[in-house]
């Protein structure tokens, strides 16, 4: 499979835990984005990699979120001490060059009880 | 940074008729504009995309047209068929190192 993958693609944790969601982008793609979406939304835009270097940060995002793309490949998203409003279906996106498609992910499906 | 809207947020058409969904954006920087189809329980997956320097692009049923003075852009679905069924989604990008900015989306769904 030569697509974008994420794992888990479902978590359930408890409010107040710390999860780790992974995205491992197509091999190549330079751009890696994180979007949150929840139920009748589009995707929002939380951060960008070009490579290892996050280019920009939602102001959305609190500082209880932070992604990581150490080598240029692969990324994480860290959400800590995990709040109910953080429900939702987190996608990682990728692509090439400028202006070309973006592939998604099949999403993690995150539900904080 | 760039904002855009999306009309309708719900459509329903008989199968066999033609959909049409709106965007509007903000940004006269924006040069790239991907249409995207999400199936439940999966990512949203490109079905077309049309850049600033073209005002129209045809793909089987699927059509894009692009206004840049008005700024806003439309999605056409004609013959519209049950599998088309989905929440469909414009995007707008300025380019550089600016991100893709979504619409809210449209739940389309087409009644056999």
């Amino acid at each position: 499979d030569t697509g974008v993958s994420q794992d888990p693609r479902h978590k359930i944790t408890k409010r107040g835990q710390n999860v780790t969601f992974r995205c491992d982008p197509i091999s190549e793609h330079n751009r890696l984005y994180w979007y949150r979406q929840t139920l009748g939304q589009g995707p929002e835009f939380l951060t960008y990699f070009q490579n290892e270097a996050q280019l920009e940060k939602s102001r959305l995002l609190s500082d209880r979120f932070s992604a990581e793309r150490p080598k240029g490949s692969f990324s994480t998203l860290e959400i800590q001490r995990t709040e109910q409003g953080d429900s939702a279906m987190y996608l990682c996106a990728s692509h090439k060059e400028l202006n070309t498609e973006a592939f998604f992910g099949q999403g993690t499906r995150l539900t904080v009880v | 940074g760039e904002n855009v809207e999306q009309h309708p947020s719900t459509l329903s058409v008989q199968e066999g008729d033609s959909a049409v969904i709106k965007c509007t954006y903000s940004d006269s920087a924006s040069n790239y504009f991907p249409w995207y189809k999400q199936e439940l329980g999966k990512g949203p997956q490109l079905i077309i995309d049309i850049r600033s320097n073209v005002g129209e692009k045809k793909d089987q049923r699927i059509a894009v047209t692009l206004n840049k003075t008005a700024k806003h852009f439309s999605l056409h679905i004609t013959e519209t068929q049950p599998e088309d069924s989905a929440v469909y989604f414009c995007a707008a990008n300025p380019g550089g190192y600016q991100k893709v900015t979504f619409g809210t989306g449209t739940k389309l769904q087409v009644i056999p």
